[in-house]
């Protein structure tokens, strides 16, 4: 079965400085796909970041680049120049299923991050 | 584009009461989720519809949840009779069937329920 850790329950880090969030999965499945998403207080999940298990380099998206480590199943979140606004929860997530068919996503248990002024 | 839409936002009711919680998915979009998040752990996936089947319901407890998608478009979770432990947030997702970047699913704003 596949899974998601994380192991962080949660983080401070300091205005404009970067943090790292950790996600490690497990899957037999050589095709798989990871995101992460965020979760304000308000609620709404937020979707951030992509890797594809075939992806060569590593995703980035402005601020948010996915440190993409296959050999050791894991996707790191880094957040570079922490704003206030970034406090918030974050989840991993991966894809079960093929892109071509049903899909789903499996959560981790998520790490709030809590940005200090 | 409008966004995934749910209803109500908040609920509160006692126990042995019944709720339904109501979804509008992204247009277009085939296939549709009903995730649990209970406070302070991800989301649990409840059910999945493609169109108006069902893909996946296998962690959907059957004796108290069902849920429908008429017409493959809006979906009904209802919950009868609720217990305390049914208090979460119950999320609707949404996504396209054949992607075209990602695949992320777009989740609405969520239900609160607050069971008594």
């Amino acid at each position: 079965a596949q899974k998601i850790t994380q192991t962080q329950p949660g983080m401070f880090v300091q205005e404009k400085e970067a943090v790292t969030l950790d996600c490690t999965y497990d899957t037999s499945d050589p095709s798989y796909g990871l995101f992460w998403y965020k979760q304000p207080s308000s609620g709404e999940m937020i979707f951030l970041i992509y890797q594809g298990s075939y992806d060569q380099q590593n995703a980035t998206e402005g601020r948010y680049s996915l440190n993409f480590q296959k050999a050791r199943k894991s996707a790191n979140l880094v957040i570079s120049a922490s704003q206030l606004g970034d406090s918030a929860m974050y989840f991993c997530a991966m894809r079960e299923g093929r892109m071509d068919s049903s899909y789903k996503l499996i959560f981790g248990s998520g790490t709030r991050l809590l940005v200090r002024p | 584009e409008a966004g995934v839409a749910q209803s109500p936002r908040y609920k509160i009711i006692e126990k042995r009461q019944s709720v339904a919680f109501w979804c509008n998915p992204i247009s277009g979009h085939a296939t549709l989720y009903w995730y649990q998040q209970i406070l302070g752990q991800g989301p649990k996936l409840l059910i999945q519809f493609q169109n108006n089947g069902v893909v996946d319901d296998s962690q959907l407890p059957k004796d108290r949840f069902s849920a429908e998608r008429l017409k493959g478009v809006d979906s009904t979770l209802k919950i009868q009779p609720a217990k305390l432990e049914d208090s979460a947030v119950y999320l609707c997702a949404s996504s396209s069937l054949y992607p075209q970047g990602a695949g992320e699913l777009f989740f609405g704003e969520g239900s609160r329920l607050t069971v008594l």
